[in-house]
């Protein structure tokens, strides 16, 4: 057990619609990432937040959103969603964050993942 | 884009023989980060090697980094049945200022009783 929890573990929905995946990071953790992990495109970082902000944006689709709250729980919102949009997505927390010179990342703690099925 | 790429996509062994995977990649990085998955749970963190370090153990698991070659391997000795994942790499890229890691597409590991 990561200490990263994930809600809801399923969700199958229909095409046009829109959902919420719910994350709640490791205590203590201020940073917390998004992945999308299909067959095809495999394991793509979406965005990071740390401590209720925007760190990083990765390969992001306008219809979805993201945000972390001041209890350092983070949302991502699916909106319009498409056949395509099936995959697992996974939460990821960390420690801090900092990129000095010569530093590097912390390890990152994942979650269960949510199964997102579009019909 | 990925960044790591894994080699091979899949393996499979015998329990008790050694398993070798390896990852190249294509920028400059400030460390290179192995993972597990077991089928369709959350990824586990194995074994992070900097930029300036050419070898790294924890455990079973040994890593190897040649950042000349833009490269490394995951070799676990000893297999066992509860090593059978997916095993991914992840890279910085040493020029951004972020903590943004990019995964490869995995080796997916079966180990055979």
């Amino acid at each position: 057990d990561s200490g990263v929890t994930q809600t809801p573990k399923h969700l199958i929905t229909a095409t046009g619609q829109r959902v919420t995946l719910r994350c709640s990071p490791r205590s203590g953790d201020l940073s917390v990432y998004w992945y999308q992990q299909s067959l095809d495109q495999g394991l793509q970082f979406l965005i990071q937040y740390y401590n209720g902000e925007e760190r990083a944006k990765g390969n992001i689709l306008e219809r979805f959103s993201a945000q972390q709250f001041p209890d350092l729980h983070s949302e991502l919102n699916l909106s319009s969603l498409e056949l395509g949009d099936s995959a697992l997505y996974f939460c990821a927390s960390s420690v801090e964050t900092h990129r000095l010179a010569g530093d590097h990342p912390y390890e990152q703690y994942f979650g269960p993942g949510t199964r997102l099925t579009v019909t | 884009s990925q960044q790591g790429e894994e080699d091979p996509q899949a393996l499979s062994i015998q329990e008790g023989e050694n398993a070798t995977m390896n990852c190249s990649y294509k920028t400059s990085i400030n460390n290179l980060q192995w993972y597990r998955q077991n089928s369709g749970r959350g990824l586990v963190h194995l074994i992070l090697i900097r930029s300036n370090e050419r070898e790294k153990h924890s455990g079973r698991l040994r890593v190897t980094l040649d950042t000349s070659k833009k490269s490394s391997s995951l070799l676990i000795t000893a297999s066992r049945a509860a090593d059978t994942a997916s095993y991914f790499c992840a890279t910085d890229d040493y020029m951004n200022r972020d903590d943004k890691i990019i995964f490869g597409k995995g080796t997916r590991l079966h180990i055979l009783p």
